[in-house]
C-alpha cells in the first residue's frame, strides 16, 4: 500500500534558524497537502499543492511539490516559537479519495 | 459551532468492553474520515465515507472495528471487545469533494484508554 515518509522525525532549532522537512511517497500523488498539529491539538490544514514542480509561499513558509509528484518539502525561514508543533504532509493517489498522512516531523524551537 | 465535533472527548474502558464514538462533520461536507493516532505518530487511516457509502476500510483494521454513516451526516465508530492496543486518539475529519482545495477539517478527537 501507499507509504508516506517524512524526515527528519524531530528537529530542535533556536529561534531565528531555518527549518526544512521532507516528504516522500511510495506512489505518485494527485496532490499534496500540509498540516500542522500543535501539542495537544488536532491537525490543521496549511496548504494544498497540485501541479508538478509547484512552489507556494505563506509568509515565512515555502512549500514545494516535486517534479515527479512523489515528494514535497516545507521550509520555514527564521523560525519563531509559534512554529512549534508537528508538521504532516498528506496526499491523495490517483482518483482515490483516501487521504494518507506522512509520519510527521516534530519541530521544537527554543529562544 | 460549525466545525467538526466528536463525542465523547475522553473514554476510559475496561478491556473486553465495547465502545462507540460519534462524529458530526461540517454539514455540507460529503466526505468523512476516521483516523487513529498514537503518541509521536501520524494519523493512521481507518476508513472513509462519501455520503453514506463506506468506500474504503484499512486492511490493517481488525474486524472488531466498524463504522457507519447512516444518513450521510453523522458517523459512528464502534470498537468491540476492546484491547489495550486500541488505546489511542481517534480523529474524525470531513471534507468536500471537488476539483479545488479539498482540505480536511479535523475534530478535537476522542481519546480512548483501555485499562
Amino acid at each position: 500500500g501507499q507509504q508516506v515518509m517524512q524526515i527528519p522525525q524531530y528537529q530542535h532549532v533556536q529561534e531565528g534558524e531555518d527549518f526544512t522537512t521532507y516528504c516522500n511517497s511510495s506512489t505518485t500523488l494527485s496532490n499534496i497537502q500540509w498540516y500542522k498539529q500543535r501539542p495537544g491539538g488536532h491537525p490543521v490544514f496549511l496548504i494544498q499543492l497540485v501541479k508538478s514542480g509547484e512552489v507556494k509561499k505563506q509568509k515565512r513558509l515555502t512549500f514545494q511539490f516535486g517534479e515527479a509528484k512523489k515528494n514535497s518539502s516545507l521550509h520555514i525561514t527564521a523560525t519563531q516559537t509559534t512554529d512549534v508543533g508537528t508538521y504532516f504532509c498528506a496526499g491523495y493517489t490517483g482518483t482515490a479519495s483516501k487521504l494518507t498522512f506522512g509520519t510527521g516531523t516534530r519541530l521544537q524551537v527554543t529562544l | 459551532d460549525t466545525g467538526v465535533s466528536q463525542d465523547p472527548r475522553h473514554k476510559i474502558t475496561k478491556r473486553g468492553q465495547n465502545v462507540t464514538f460519534r462524529c458530526d462533520p461540517i454539514s455540507e461536507h460529503n466526505r468523512l474520515y476516521w483516523y487513529r493516532q498514537t503518541l509521536g505518530q501520524g494519523p493512521e487511516f481507518l476508513t472513509y465515507f462519501q455520503n453514506e457509502a463506506q468506500l474504503e476500510k484499512s486492511r490493517l483494521l481488525s474486524d472488531r472495528f466498524s463504522a457507519e454513516r447512516p444518513k450521510g451526516s453523522f458517523s459512528t465508530l464502534e470498537i468491540q471487545r476492546t484491547e489495550q492496543g486500541d488505546s489511542a486518539m481517534y480523529l474524525c475529519a470531513s471534507s468536500l469533494s471537488g476539483t479545488g482545495v479539498t482540505e480536511a477539517f479535523f475534530g478535537q478527537g476522542t481519546r480512548l484508554t483501555v485499562v
